[in-house]
């Protein structure tokens, strides 16, 4: 199967800061994969799918980029409602194997 | 719309059972996938498994539970359930059922495995 590594496992980051979370895929998957954000006591909510698609609704300071293998999830501006747990997922075939997450935080 | 039902409680090696009903869509759309996926502390998000109708029923499975785990379709009733048997603590975790990709997702149950 193919395994999805997220990196960090959290970071701490100013208010409008930039923010970088890395998503590796260990065989390409073209662009199908996705990225949540989820926060403790609530449903996960899909941010990006299609690796770089805004699902409709999100704020436009999150975008996403990459193919293949590598891939990017950007805050532009971190904001205080930001800080949850970040998590990519592979869609092509199954498994949709998720990354382990990134764990978001305000300095 | 997906409203999730089950017990909250499941006792160790007993098989936890999940029901997800659908309103607004039918389990028989041959364009989406119906899937069952879980978070616990110290496992993040865990894909479990999903079903499907194209012509035929499919179902696919994470490895981590294949052996266990059974999702089914219940076209009378217009909804899929979960069942994972010989259950541990490990298997505590909240589960969620979704509609494909872009959801929505059900409420979520916090399901507990415990004696």
């Amino acid at each position: 199967d193919i395994q999805m590594t997220q990196s960090p496992s959290s970071l701490s980051a100013s208010v409008g800061d930039r923010v970088t979370i890395t998503c590796r895929a260990s065989q390409g998957i073209s662009n199908y994969l996705a990225w949540y954000q989820h926060k403790p006591g609530k449903v996960p909510k899909l941010l990006i799918y299609a690796a770089s698609t805004l699902e409709s609704g999100v704020p436009s300071r999150f975008s996403g980029s990459g193919s293949g293998t590598d891939f990017t999830l950007t805050i532009s501006s971190l904001q205080p409602e930001d800080v949850a747990t970040y998590y990519c997922q592979k869609c092509n075939s199954a498994p949709w194997t998720f990354g382990q997450g990134t764990k978001v935080e305000i300095k | 719309q997906l409203q999730q039902s089950g017990p909250g409680l499941v006792k160790p090696s007993q098989t936890l059972s999940l029901t997800c009903a659908i309103s607004g869509d039918s389990v028989s759309n041959n364009s989406v996938a119906w899937n069952w996926i879980r978070q616990s502390p110290s496992r993040g998000l865990e894909w479990l498994g999903r079903t499907y109708y194209w012509s035929k029923w499919y179902n696919d499975y994470a490895l981590s539970v294949k052996s266990r785990l059974t999702i089914n379709p219940d076209t009378s009733k217009n909804q899929f359930s979960l069942q994972l048997s010989s259950v541990t603590p490990e298997d505590t975790a909240v589960y969620y059922c979704t509609r494909d990709l872009r959801g929505p997702w059900g409420q979520g149950t916090l399901v507990t495995v415990s004696s």
